[in-house]
């Protein structure tokens, strides 16, 4: 599976857009882009997956630049409850596992 | 629909011992990984169950072993327990065989203190 860069840290005020990046520049072809995220000691929840195209769920929106190098996880209205750990995960279709990197650690400000 | 659950919540044995965690996997749901995470660090893949059968294992010793049930639940076990094994278990459960590539969700996990 392809390795993420993600940046540490980030902060946000509550109730801005939160934008997380990832750079995932040996991406391939067969090979998806997931976001993972974990609150304090509790177990990683789902957020959206993609191939190609731009994603939107209820939860958040995943832009995929289109030579697939990058993406960015959108929050539109960021509360102090998505205060988490924040992981983007590059993952072959064929996969049983996901391979989690350091993440990014975003802290919503009041 | 009911989620990923796994128990214990808290567990504490000491060197040498042997311990299992179980994992009840999301309704619907016929595959079950198996993630151990560190303090400080991500979680890293142990093994998935399909079917019955292990179905992928990461780096890990084989003390570390598991089963699956009919029922889809499963059990990890780790023998001969180190200092080191100390950390969160997580389970995901997913759906082989829609056609589409599975999503894993996770479960609360349990927290594993060796001393």
């Amino acid at each position: 599976d392809a390795k993420t860069t993600q940046p540490p840290s980030m902060d946000c005020a509550e109730g801005r857009a939160a934008n997380l990046p990832c750079n995932h520049s040996t991406i391939s072809g067969n090979e998806y882009v997931y976001w993972y995220r974990q609150i304090h000691s509790q177990g990683p929840q789902y957020i959206i997956h993609g191939l190609k195209n731009n994603e939107t769920n209820e939860m958040a929106s995943l832009i995929i630049t289109e030579d697939r190098k990058s993406s960015t996880l959108i929050l539109p209205h960021a509360t102090l409850r998505d205060t988490a750990v924040y992981y983007c995960i590059v993952r072959n279709r064929s996969a049983r596992q996901l391979t989690f990197g350091s993440g990014t650690q975003l802290t919503v400000l009041p | 629909e009911t989620g990923v659950t796994q128990s214990p919540t808290h567990l504490i044995k000491t060197r040498g011992q042997q311990v299992t965690l179980r994992c009840s996997s999301q309704s619907g749901h016929n595959t079950v990984s198996w993630y151990q995470q560190a303090l400080g660090q991500g979680p890293q893949f142990i093994f998935q169950y399909y079917r019955e059968e292990e179905n992928g294992r990461g780096n890990f010793p084989p003390r570390f072993s598991g089963l699956q049930f009919p029922n889809y639940s499963s059990e990890l076990n780790v023998n001969a327990l180190e200092l080191d094994d100390s950390a969160l278990y997580l389970c995901a459960s997913s759906l082989i065989g829609t056609g589409d590539q599975e999503t894993q969700y996770f479960g609360p996990g349990t927290r594993l203190l060796v001393l």
